[in-house]
């Protein structure tokens, strides 16, 4: 069984809906983490959780939203979709390590989001 | 700020031949270092990483990278590609106090 799960790992909307994406993991990592990937842009960060208590934005946060349920879930909501967040999107998880930094990062499969 | 630079964004090598896919950081204290590979319709697999110690490090598939304190540098280099290994490749680096940031990318195609 896969470490890191996502679902839906495709979803077709349209403009104005609201979306769940969920994650969860069973590697008892404390921190997640929501990515969303284009083309030739990368991996840019949408969110991170440090501890079930602990909510961070990270630099393209704008129109998303998550709920971290327990330790081992994360949830990523668009309130009201639109066009531009087509994307593909990727839940991770990883320990601490040192001095404040993460250790690395387990991926999810992926989640393919289509807004028409 | 801290950040990744990756200066290839797409690399054709044959098959058979040596590769070296380069990584630039910007990072103030030791950094925590990862090259993670994404093959067509997959999520990111961790292909290496550095935290401290010897400064060449050997991964899965083959694949090593050496870290350079003084050239900022964390280069990925496989002495024989495979065609299956024509994917995506990312570095990053792990800041304290937030998320691992990944550079761009680099697409590696392999002739025959």
């Amino acid at each position: 069984d896969a470490d890191v799960t996502q679902t839906p790992r495709n979803r077709i909307t349209k403009t104005g809906k609201r979306i769940m994406l969920e994650c969860s993991q069973t590697k008892g990592h404390d921190r997640m983490y929501w990515y969303r990937q284009d083309p030739g842009l990368g991996l840019q960060l949408i969110y991170y959780s440090f501890d079930v208590k602990d909510i961070n934005k990270g630099e393209i946060s704008d129109g998303y939203s998550v709920s971290r349920q327990a330790q081992a879930k994360f949830s990523l909501s668009l309130e009201s979709a639109i066009p531009n967040q087509t994307a593909l999107y990727f839940c991770a998880t990883s320990d601490a390590g040192t001095s404040g930094r993460s250790a690395e990062q387990f991926f999810g499969p992926g989640t393919r989001l289509t807004v028409l | 700020a801290q950040s990744v630079t990756q200066p290839d964004i797409h690399i054709t090598v044959s098959e058979g031949a040596s590769l070296e896919l380069r990584c630039n950081y910007s990072y103030g204290a030791t950094p925590y270092l990862f090259w993670y590979v994404q093959s067509p319709g997959q999520g990111l697999q961790l292909l290496l990483k550095y935290f401290s110690g010897d400064t060449l490090v050997q991964g899965i598939k083959g694949f090593e990278a050496e870290f350079k304190r003084s050239q900022s540098s964390f280069n990925l280099r496989k002495p024989s590609v495979h065609w299956s290994d024509a994917a995506e490749y990312f570095c990053a680096v792990s800041p304290a106090g937030t998320a691992l940031i990944f550079g761009k990318g680099t697409t590696l195609s392999v002739s025959s």
